[in-house]
């Protein structure tokens, strides 16, 4: 049972680059969601996902899109790589009560 | 606006040395309160949800318990594989689909 699939682990992105960080997850979950972490911070929410068609903005949305065409799948897209993008990513999925996530192993992101 | 400090930001305790990390929130309205451990270079694993002031989960050598303004992550008699960071999230009713996370603690185990 893979779980919430995350590619790629590791990536540098030169300024004003864009790139795409992909999320899948098999366990048939409405919900889904895009985290950043930074060192010796929390999780901070940037986009969710209750259902195919169906996405919110969290907490720090900005530099940042998302699409959900299917259940299985979240992509985040990063338009005009900044230095501030700079973090570990998160993808993760849940039943519909949000509670217990099921998080991705992460991506490594530098923007340099 | 919801709000989650988790202390002490570091722990180093010898191998069999029980403490206690603490998770203090606000948050209007709790819906649940999460625990997650996370490991370096992994994503967060989920460890136990806590609905109402009183409750307490226990998994191996950890128990979570909750009151109305924290909650208390105890260990007892740890080992070295317990070594991680513990995270502590809470979700409100308003933002169902949305945690709201704690810096977490580093806790490191000596053998």
């Amino acid at each position: 049972n893979a779980g919430v699939t995350q590619t790629p682990k590791f990536r540098i992105l030169k300024i004003g680059q864009s790139m795409t960080l992909q999320c899948t997850q098999d366990m048939n979950h409405n919900y889904m969601y895009w985290y950043r972490q930074d060192p010796g911070m929390g999780l901070k929410l940037i986009y969710y996902s209750v259902g195919a068609g169906i996405t919110d903005k969290g907490e720090v949305p900005n530099g940042y899109n998302v699409s959900r065409s299917t259940t299985e799948d979240f992509p985040l897209r990063l338009e005009l790589a900044a230095p501030s993008q700079t973090s570990v990513y998160f993808c993760a999925s849940s039943y519909p009560d949000g509670g217990e996530a099921f998080f991705g192993q992460g991506t490594r992101l530098t923007v340099v | 606006e919801d709000q989650v400090t988790q202390s002490p930001e570091a722990l180093r305790l010898q191998e069999g040395e029980s403490s206690s990390l603490n998770c203090s929130y606000t948050v209007s309205g709790l819906r649940g309160l999460f625990w997650y451990r996370q490991d370096p270079g992994k994503g967060p694993e989920f460890l136990f949800t806590l609905y109402s002031a009183g409750e307490e989960k226990e998994k191996e050598r950890l128990k979570a318990t909750l009151t109305k303004k924290e909650s208390f992550l105890h260990i007892t008699a740890p080992k070295p594989e317990d070594s991680a960071t513990y995270l502590c999230a809470v979700q409100a009713p308003q933002g169902a689909q949305k945690l709201v996370f704690g810096q977490g603690t580093r806790l490191t185990i000596n053998p």
